[in-house]
C-alpha cells in the first residue's frame, strides 16, 4: 500500500520568514496530494491541495509543488505569521476507486515573533 | 452550508466496552470516510461509506464497524474496547466517492478508554 514520509517532525521561523514542508510518497498510482492544517483541539483543515497533472498551485502565500518522477511534494509558506504555528500533514491519494488519504506523520510549525 | 460535526466531544470507556460514535456530513456531500488519529501521529484510514455502502477499509479489524444512513449521516461503532483505542476520532465529508473530491474533516471525538 501507499506509505507517505514527511520531514521535517518539527520546524522553528522566524515571523515573516519562509517555511517548507517535504514529503515523499511511495505509490506512483496516487494522483491526490492534499495538505491539512490542525491546530489544538481541532480537525485538520483543507488548506491546498494538488493533482498529479499539475506541477505546481498557490494560493496568496501557501503553495504546492508537485514531482511525480521523484514522487515527492513540498508546501511553501511564504511570510510566516504566528496564526501559521500548527501542526501540518501532508497525505496522499490513488485512483483505485475510492478516496482512502494516507497521512504523513506531521510537521509542528513554530513561527517566531 | 453546514460544516461536519461529530458528537460526541469527549468520551471515557473502560476496556470491553463497546462504543458509537456519529458524524454529519457536509450538506451535498455522499460520503464519509472515519479516520483514527493517535497521539503525535497523522490519521489513519478506518473505512469509507458512499451512499449507504462500505467503500473500501483499511488495516483495521472487525470490530471495528459502521453505518451511513439515508441523509448521509454515519455511525462508527468499536465493540471489545483495547487500551490503544484512544485516540481522536475523525470523519471526514466529500461528494463523490472517487479519488480527487476534497474531504471535509469534523472537530472529532476524543476517545479515553482506560
Amino acid at each position: 500500500g501507499e506509505n507517505v514520509e514527511q520531514h521535517p517532525s518539527t520546524l522553528s521561523v522566524q515571523e515573516g520568514d519562509s517555511a517548507v514542508i517535504k514529503c515523499t510518497y511511495s505509490d506512483s498510482a496516487s494522483n491526490y496530494f492534499p495538505w491539512y492544517k490542525q491546530e489544538l483541539g481541532k480537525g485538520p483543515q483543507l488548506i491546498i491541495d494538488i493533482r498529479s497533472n499539475v506541477g505546481e498551485k498557490k494560493d496568496q502565500r501557501i503553495a504546492v509543488t508537485l514531482n511525480k518522477t521523484a514522487k515527492h511534494f513540498s508546501l511553501h509558506i511564504t511570510e510566516t505569521q504566528p496564526e501559521d504555528s500548527a501542526v501540518y500533514f501532508c497525505a496522499a491519494s490513488t485512483a483505485h476507486g475510492n478516496e482512502k488519504l494516507t497521512f504523513g506523520t506531521g510537521t509542528r510549525l513554530t513561527i517566531i515573533p | 452550508e453546514t460544516g461536519v460535526t461529530q458528537s460526541p466531544t469527549h468520551l471515557i470507556k473502560t476496556r470491553g466496552q463497546q462504543v458509537t460514535l456519529r458524524c454529519s456530513s457536509q450538506s451535498g456531500h455522499n460520503t464519509v470516510s472515519w479516520y483514527q488519529q493517535a497521539l503525535g501521529q497523522g490519521p489513519q484510514f478506518i473505512f469509507q461509506y458512499y451512499r449507504e455502502e462500505e467503500n473500501g477499509r483499511g488495516n483495521f479489524p472487525p470490530r471495528f464497524s459502521g453505518l451511513q444512513f439515508p441523509n448521509y449521516s454515519s455511525e462508527l461503532n468499536v465493540n471489545a474496547l483495547e487500551l490503544d483505542d484512544s485516540a481522536l476520532y475523525l470523519c471526514a465529508s466529500s461528494s463523490g466517492g472517487r479519488s480527487y473530491n476534497e474531504q471535509f474533516f469534523g472537530p472529532g471525538t476524543r476517545l479515553t478508554v482506560l
